[in-house]
C-alpha cells in the first residue's frame, strides 16, 4: 500500500541553524501539505502546494520557511533560523484531490537546543 | 473562521464496549468534509473515517461509525467492540470551503481498559 515517508525521523539541531524536512509523497498524489504538533497540542496546518507553487500558507508560515519541490518525488520543508520554539513533529501530508482525504507520513520530531 | 471542537479531552472504556467520542465544528459553508483522525503512541496521523456533508448517510468503517448532523454541526464517533489498540489519541478535522487545509480539534484521549 503506497505511503507518505519522511526522512530524518529525529533531528536535533542548535538554534539558528538551518533544517531541511524531507518527505516523499504518495507517487500520484497532486497536492501537499505541511503540519506541526508541539508536544501536547493539536496538530495545526503550516503551508499547502500545489502545481508547484504555494496554494495556501498559515500565519506561522513566516519568511523563515519555505518549500520545495525539488524533482517529482521530494517534497521539502527548510526553516532557516531554527528558534526553539520551532521544536515539535512536523507532518507531511499528500492528497490525489483537494477534496479527498489527506495521508500523513510518520512524521519528524525536531529538537531545537 | 471556521473551528472545530472537541469537548472530551480524556475517556475511558472496557474492552468489547462502545464508545462516542464527541465533536462540533463551525463553519459559515455547505459544502465541507469531516475527518477523524487516530494518533497512537507512535504518533502517526491515521484516518479512521470520512464523511462528506451532501451526504445524508452516516459513515461506517468496520467498527467506526459517525453520527453526522449538520443541522448540529455535530460529528460524533463511535467505536464499538472496543479494543485494546484502540487506545491513542482521535482528532476531529475539517476541510471545506475555498481552503484545503485541515482543522483540527484539540483531541481526545482515548484509553481502553481490559
Amino acid at each position: 500500500e503506497p505511503e507518505v515517508t519522511q526522512t530524518p525521523s529525529h533531528q536535533v539541531t542548535q538554534m539558528g541553524q538551518e533544517v531541511i524536512l524531507r518527505c516523499v509523497p504518495i507517487s500520484n498524489h497532486l497536492y501537499f501539505y505541511w503540519y506541526r504538533q508541539i508536544l501536547g497540542q493539536k496538530v495545526e496546518f503550516l503551508v499547502s502546494f500545489y502545481n508547484n507553487e504555494i496554494s495556501e500558507k498559515s500565519e506561522i508560515f513566516d519568511d523563515q520557511f519555505s518549500v520545495e519541490r525539488p524533482d517529482g518525488s521530494n517534497f521539502t520543508l527548510k526553516i532557516r533560523s531554527t528558534k526553539l520554539e520551532d521544536s515539535a513533529m512536523y507532518f507531511c501530508a499528500s492528497s490525489a484531490l483537494r477534496e479527498n482525504e489527506q495521508f500523513f507520513g510518520p512524521g519528524t520530531r525536531l529538537t531545537v537546543l | 473562521a471556521q473551528t472545530v471542537t472537541q469537548s472530551q479531552p480524556e475517556m475511558s472504556v472496557q474492552e468489547a464496549e462502545t464508545v462516542t467520542l464527541s465533536c462540533t465544528y463551525d463553519t459559515s459553508e455547505s459544502d465541507y468534509y469531516l475527518f477523524w483522525y487516530k494518533q497512537p503512541p507512535s504518533r502517526q496521523m491515521i484516518l479512521v473515517i470520512r464523511q462528506e456533508a451532501y451526504k445524508q448517510q452516516n459513515a461506517t468503517e468496520n467498527r467506526f461509525s459517525v453520527n453526522f448532523q449538520k443541522a448540529a454541526k455535530s460529528f460524533s464517533l463511535k467505536i464499538s467492540d472496543s479494543q485494546l489498540g484502540d487506545a491513542a489519541m482521535y482528532f476531529c478535522a475539517y476541510n471545506g470551503g475555498a481552503t484545503n487545509k485541515l482543522i483540527f480539534g484539540t483531541g481526545t484521549l482515548l484509553a481502553v481498559q481490559p
